[in-house]
C-alpha cells in the first residue's frame, strides 16, 4: 500500500531563517507531487507540482521555492522566511491526470 | 475569484442533528470530490461524484451532484461527534496534470 510522510511535523522558525519541508512517498512510482498551504480552518492553496524528477512548476509568486531530486521526494524551501509564510503546509500524491490525491498529516510551520 | 463556493463557512450542531452543506459554481464539471479534514491531518477522499444527478451514500453521509454538474451538496444524517472536521470540495482544473481547486471549506463542529 501506499503511504505519504512530511517531516517535521511542527516547526517554530525566526523570520529571515530559511526553511526546508520534506516530503516523501512510498508504494508507488511516477506520482505526481504537490505543495499546498492551508490557511487556519480554511481551503488549501496549491503552491507546486511536479509530473517527474526535476519538473516543477509554480502556481503563485511567492516567497518559496520545490524541488524533486528523487521519483517520490519532494522538498519546499525558502532562503528567507517571511511573518506570511506561516501555515499550515500539505503535501499530496496523485497518478497521471486521475483526480484523487491522497495527503499527507501536513507541518505547521510559525515564523515569528 | 473563487471557483467553488462552499456554504456555510461555519456550522455548529448537536449530537443526532441533521445538516447540509454546499459547493456552488458558474461552472460545469465533470466531477466533484468532497474530502473530510480532521484538525491537525490532511484532507481525506470521500466521495467523487460524475454523473449529473447522481446521489451516493456512505453511512449516514449521502452526496448529491447537481443535474447540470455546477453545484453539489453533503447531507449528513444523526450527526455524531465523530462528524466534526472541515468538508471540502474539490476539482479538476482544465489543464489537467491530476491539479485540484478547492473551495474554502464548510467547518463542522458536533457537540454531544
Amino acid at each position: 500500500s501506499q503511504t505519504i510522510h512530511q517531516w517535521p511535523a511542527t516547526l517554530v522558525q525566526p523570520v529571515g531563517s530559511p526553511l526546508s519541508l520534506e516530503c516523501t512517498v512510498e508504494g508507488t512510482s511516477n506520482p505526481n507531487l504537490y505543495w499546498y498551504r492551508q490557511a487556519a480552518g480554511r481551503g488549501l492553496q496549491l503552491l507546486f507540482y511536479s509530473v517527474g524528477i526535476g519538473q516543477i512548476s509554480s502556481e503563485v509568486p511567492q516567497n518559496l521555492s520545490a524541488s524533486r531530486p528523487q521519483d517520490r521526494q519532494f522538498i519546499l524551501s525558502s532562503k528567507k522566511l517571511l511573518l506570511s509564510d506561516s501555515g499550515f503546509y500539505l503535501c499530496a500524491w496523485g497518478q497521471g491526470n486521475q483526480e484523487t490525491q491522497y495527503f499527507g498529516p501536513g507541518t505547521r510551520l510559525l515564523v515569528l | 475569484t473563487q471557483l467553488l463556493e462552499q456554504s456555510p463557512q461555519f456550522l455548529s450542531i448537536q449530537e443526532g442533528e441533521n445538516l447540509t452543506v454546499y459547493c456552488n459554481s458558474s461552472s460545469v464539471f465533470s466531477s466533484l470530490q468532497w474530502y473530510r479534514q480532521e484538525p491537525g491531518e490532511g484532507p481525506v477522499l470521500l466521495v467523487t461524484v460524475v454523473t449529473g444527478g447522481e446521489v451516493k451514500k456512505l453511512k449516514r453521509l449521502t452526496f448529491q451532484f447537481g443535474d447540470a454538474r455546477k453545484d453539489s451538496s453533503l447531507h449528513i444524517t444523526a450527526a455524531q461527534p465523530g462528524d466534526t472536521g472541515l468538508y471540502l470540495c474539490a476539482v479538476m482544473t482544465t489543464d489537467s496534470w491530476g491539479k485540484l481547486q478547492f473551495g474554502a471549506g464548510t467547518q463542522v463542529v458536533v457537540t454531544p
